[in-house]
């Protein structure tokens, strides 16, 4: 089964607009990332929150991590028509073995133009 | 520096053949992975190596071989391939969490595995 939960399965925005998706998990975690798929590619990484983390920015990603509630945001502001990708969160459990992640099953965005 | 590339990019197997896939990074990185997509859906994990001559099973490791016989190489194997094996494999790899930059994984391109 996959630690993390994605929400919404599908998201379409048009150019400008910002779009965000959610990420629950289940289990104590070390850190939270989020990588981008495009049609066909391999995943790419995005940015890496740590546990004792809160809030961190790059660029115009900005990512929210809630332990308490197990849970962790991805906001993409002003967004373009090559932000239109899957994006999907990934934890790493304290201590995995191997730098192990679980990956969501993932949030799809289309940015219209 | 072309990052984790995969042999072959395309392949369609019948049922109960067999094949090898090869996943190569030049990265110098000590942990490598393979995964499987399948439509709709994250990576689930197969098999993992934290080493040259080192490997684990992932979370859905049944039907499947690795070896890592050489640090910049990571074989995953299907010994009789089945049409529930189709999906797309990824290979990945990192560094030892020397870091907290090391913890991201590198993908390849993936390779689309077809099993009638």
């Amino acid at each position: 089964s996959q630690q993390g939960e994605e929400d919404p399965q599908a998201l379409s925005i048009q150019e400008g607009e910002n779009a965000t998706m959610n990420c629950s998990y289940k289990t104590s975690i070390n850190n939270l990332q989020w990588y981008r798929q495009n049609s066909g590619r391999g995943l790419v990484h995005l940015i890496l929150i740590r546990s004792n983390e809160r809030e961190k920015h790059s660029g115009r990603l900005r990512v929210t991590l809630d332990t308490s509630k197990k849970s962790s945001s991805l906001l993409i502001t002003a967004s373009r028509a090559a932000d239109t990708a899957s994006y999907f969160c990934a934890t790493g459990a304290i201590k995995a073995a191997g730098n192990k992640l679980t990956f969501g099953g993932g949030t799809r965005v289309l940015v219209k133009p | 520096n072309a990052g984790v590339t995969q042999t072959p990019k395309f392949r369609v197997l019948k049922t109960g053949q067999s094949m090898t896939l090869l996943c190569a990074q030049d990265m110098n990185h000590e942990y490598m992975y393979w995964y499987r997509q399948d439509p709709g859906m994250g990576l689930r994990l197969i098999h993992y190596s934290v080493g040259e001559g080192t490997t684990a099973k992932g979370e859905v490791p049944d039907g499947y071989n690795v070896s890592r016989l050489k640090k910049q190489n990571f074989l995953l194997g299907l010994e009789s391939a089945a049409p529930s094996q189709t999906s797309v494999y990824f290979c990945a790899s990192s560094s030892p969490p020397l870091d907290w930059d090391s913890y991201e994984q590198y993908f390849g391109p993936g390779t689309r595995l077809t099993v009638t």
